[in-house]
């Protein structure tokens, strides 16, 4: 099965603040990554797949890149709306599998 | 709009079994593939089971792989999870989501293990 490493598992930012969660894939996945955004209580949210497409109604401040075995989740701006937990997750093929989350929280 | 309403949830004993079903609507459910995705309180998310939109290709997590059996029924616009032998590891709420990339989640449904 193909493991997947985010890191950091936390981060404290600033509204205003780039950050950026990178994604390590165990074997290379080519590009068959997603990202998602999930707040408490809620059922998460889908912002990119295929690494660095952008779903539709996703403020463009989100970007994702990346290629094979390494990603990153990219937000330029953070909004006080962003401060959620983060997940990365290949689709290459089964099982598919996501990362342990990385929880953003406000600094 | 795209709509996934998971339902089955609920208080069931150790080896016991439930029956998850997702109703879809806003799309052709024939056209995507569908998958379940679990989440314990408290932790991470677990994909767990998903279907092609023929049915001819299923796939499962190692954790449930045996005791688990995904469905659907594209004439019903449903998808199904049939859980047996259920532990209190299996405790969780379960979603169903469209296409391989997840663009469109259900609220889920909450299973709980418990003797």
């Amino acid at each position: 099965d193909i493991q997947m490493t985010q890191s950091p598992s936390s981060l404290s930012a600033s509204v205003g603040a780039r950050v950026t969660i990178t994604c390590r894939a165990s074997q290379g996945i080519s590009r068959w990554l997603a990202w998602y955004q999930q707040k408490p209580e809620k059922a998460p949210k889908s912002l990119i797949y295929a690494a660095s497409s952008l779903q539709s109604g996703v403020p463009s401040r989100f970007s994702g890149s990346g290629s094979g075995t390494d990603f990153t989740l990219t937000i330029s701006s953070l909004q006080p709306e962003d401060f959620a937990t983060y997940y990365c997750q290949h689709y290459d093929s089964y099982p598919y599998t996501f990362g342990q989350g990385t929880k953003l929280e406000m600094k | 709009e795209v709509q996934l309403v998971e339902s089955g949830g609920g208080l069931v004993q150790p080896g016991r079994s439930l029956r998850l079903s997702c109703v879809a609507s806003g799309f052709t459910f024939g056209d995507y593939a569908m998958h379940w995705v679990r989440q314990a309180p408290g932790k991470g998310l677990e994909w767990v089971s998903g279907i092609s939109w023929d049915s001819r290709s299923i796939g499962y997590a190692g954790s449930v792989k045996g005791r688990f059996t995904i469905s659907r029924d594209n004439a019903k616009n449903s998808l199904y999870l049939q859980m047996n032998t259920l532990g209190p590891e299996d405790t969780a709420f379960y979603y169903c989501s469209r296409n391989n990339d997840f663009d469109y989640w259900g609220q889920g449904t909450l299973v709980t293990v418990s003797s």
